[in-house]
């Protein structure tokens, strides 16, 4: 159990474009959920911390405008980069906690963005 | 400002070694210290996590020491094995669980050989 999805595992876009990523608790109802940045060979740097039926918030120096968080139903968040640019391509990572298992965090396997 | 140091960047270990990664925090509002092992395109996976209340956890062959007056821990892998090879982050949070995210090492790629 306690498994969380990501879609799609990687996309190719192309500079300008938006580009929605999906994060989802397949067997467990979650009321927040994570979205971290992953660069080649580095650590992983939380961006925003998204709550079902709230705004996310977002970490100091992540532009909310550029990276719209949803989430919509407490299985549910989505990242979408808007106006993409060859900087933002990364390995964006989401990670969700059970709403009946508050000490316990799921990661999910990762979605590899390249923005050309 | 990184809030969590960790070394060494990578580490190489001869099957049947014991692996050692240290950690260093700086804020002492953290409460919560977990270790992470990650492989090439996959998410993190929790190995094991331990509280500033505890200077020492134990879980299969993978240990946690904790030194709350020095703000360091480690992890320690007995009998390192090939499948071990893979990149782990140690993290801190204020709450348990990481409620309010976690805030990561810049990682250590182990390589055992073997």
């Amino acid at each position: 159990g306690a498994v969380v999805s990501q879609h799609p595992s990687w996309v190719i876009c192309k500079s300008g474009t938006s580009v929605k990523i999906e994060c989802r608790s397949l067997d467990f109802q979650a009321t927040t959920m994570f979205w971290y940045r992953q660069f080649p060979k580095q650590s992983l740097m939380l961006m925003a911390t998204s709550n079902e039926g709230s705004k996310a918030t977002y970490e100091q120096g992540v532009e909310k405008d550029k990276f719209l968080i949803n989430h919509a139903s407490l299985t549910l968040s989505t990242l979408t980069v808007t106006s993409a640019h060859p900087e933002d391509s990364s390995f964006y990572i989401c990670s969700a906690i059970p709403r009946d298992r508050l000490y316990e965090q799921y990661f999910g396997p990762g979605t590899r963005l390249t923005v050309t | 400002q990184q809030q969590v140091k960790q070394s060494p960047q990578s580490l190489i270990v001869q099957k049947g070694g014991i692996s050692i990664i240290n950690c260093a925090y700086e804020n002492t509002a953290f409460d919560y210290f977990p270790w992470y092992q990650q492989f090439p395109g996959k998410g993190p996976a929790l190995l094991i996590a331990i509280r500033p209340d505890v200077s020492e956890k134990k879980e299969g062959r993978f240990t946690i020491s904790f030194n709350k007056s020095a703000k360091q821990f480690s992890l320690h892998i007995m009998d390192s094995q090939p499948g071990d090879s893979a990149t782990y982050f140690c993290a801190a949070s204020r709450r348990w669980g990481g409620a309010d995210g976690l805030t990561f090492g810049k990682g250590t790629h182990l390589i055992i050989q073997p």
